[in-house]
Parts: structure tokens; sequence; C-alpha cells
């Protein structure tokens, strides 16, 4: 099993739709979540930190549910600039800091 | 937020040519460096981690000889592709963090160098 596993997708959505993402980690000293946002050629970059109490930015929610190991984000009212591939990162320190990517989910917005 | 640089952005080489990669933290102290490697439609997989003068612990199945990691400075850490070979060719994408001993903390990436060796 995956350390860290996602739908790779793609998602094909239109404009406006609201669309969910789930990701499974398998370790359970996991401590640290992220989404990252990887657009086509070009560096991940942050899009959310994931808390244990959900955190909302705008139109994004992040959500983690250490009960069952996954992490959750939702986009509410797709743009077309929101087509991307979504990584989910865990972090976890066991003396060393550790940090695992998945695979990553694609998604399409269509107009 | 914090900046990255790499460089280069893009280099071709000939087989058997050594390449070096720079990657250099701009406005704060990296304490820790990470190299990643991301073959196309696939995901990032982490190479080495590299803390400021200390040896570079790699992962399982990189070679540390072909793959030379140098962090000489909380700024500069460098990686060094030798003896190219085609196979070799990815996308390699350094990542930074400040601080030590909490997972928290956030990485910063470089904008990626995209190798191709011919």
């Amino acid at each position: 099993r995956k350390e860290v596993e996602q739908d790779p997708g793609p998602f094909n959505v239109p404009e406006g739709a609201t669309v969910a993402f789930n990701c499974t980690y398998s370790n359970s000293a996991s401590q640290s979540f992220f989404w990252y946002r990887q657009d086509c050629r070009k560096e991940p970059k942050l899009l959310m930190s994931v808390y244990s109490s959900g955190n909302e930015d705008g139109r994004f929610t992040a959500q983690l549910n250490r009960a069952s190991q996954y992490i959750s984000l939702l986009i509410r009212d797709s743009k077309l600039s929101d087509s991307a591939t979504y990584l989910c990162v865990v972090n976890f320190y066991t003396g060393g800091f550790k940090t695992i990517f998945g695979a990553g989910t694609r998604l399409f917005v269509k107009a | 937020g914090a900046v990255v640089s790499q460089h280069p952005s893009r280099v071709i080489c000939k087989s058997g040519t050594s390449v070096k990669i720079e990657c250099r933290s701009l406005d704060f102290q990296a304490t820790t460096m990470f190299w990643y490697r991301q073959f196309p439609k696939q995901s990032l997989m982490l190479m080495a981690t590299s803390n400021e003068g200390s040896k570079a612990t790699y992962e399982q199945g990189v070679e540390k000889d072909k793959f030379l990691i140098n962090h000489a400075s909380l700024t500069l850490s460098t990686l060094t592709v030798t003896s190219a070979h085609p196979e070799d060719s990815s996308f390699y994408i350094c990542s930074a963090r400040e601080g030590e001993g909490v997972s928290y903390n956030e990485q910063f990436f470089g904008p990626g160098t995209r190798l191709t060796v011919l």
C-alpha cells in the first residue's frame, strides 16, 4: 500500500461546479498535512495547510479525519483557472523530517 | 512568502557529462533542503534531504555517487548529476524549509530545472 494515495482522476467539471478530492495516508504518526497545486511543467505551490479543525480559504475547504486517516479538499464554484494537479502532502517526524507526496489528482475545469 | 531560486532552469547536455544545479533560499536561512525528481505525469519523488554542514540523506534507490549533494551554507545547496545518461532526463526540483524538529513548517519550492540528456 502506498503511504499517500490519491485518485489520479482526471476530474472533468464545468465552471461553477463543486468538486472534492480525497487523500488517504497510511502512517498514523503523520503530523501535518498540506494541499499543493501544481500546474503543468511548473513547481508545486502551497494551496493550504490542513488543520484538525478544518479550514477554509475562499472557495477552498480542507478537512482532516485522523480516525480514518484521510484529508479532503473541496473546491466550490470552480473556475477555469483551477485546472491543475492537486497534490496531497503528508509530513511526519520520526527522528528525522520526512515528507511524502501523493501522486496528484488532475482537475480540468471547462467552460 | 519565502523565495527559492534554482539555476539553471533548463539544461541540455551530452551523455557522459556532469551537470550542476544550484538551489538558493533568497530571503531566509534554510536549515534543510530537499531534492526531488519528477518524471512526466508522475509524482514528485524525494531523492535526498540535505542539512547544512552535514552529509545528505539519500532515499532508497538513489545512488549517492551519481547524485552528489552539497549543502555548504544556509542559503545554498547544489545537486550534481555525474556522468548523466538519457534516463536521468527529468524535472529536478529543490525545496527549502526553516527550522528544525517540527514537521509543520512549509516547504518552499524552487522553480525546477528541466534536464535533457542527449
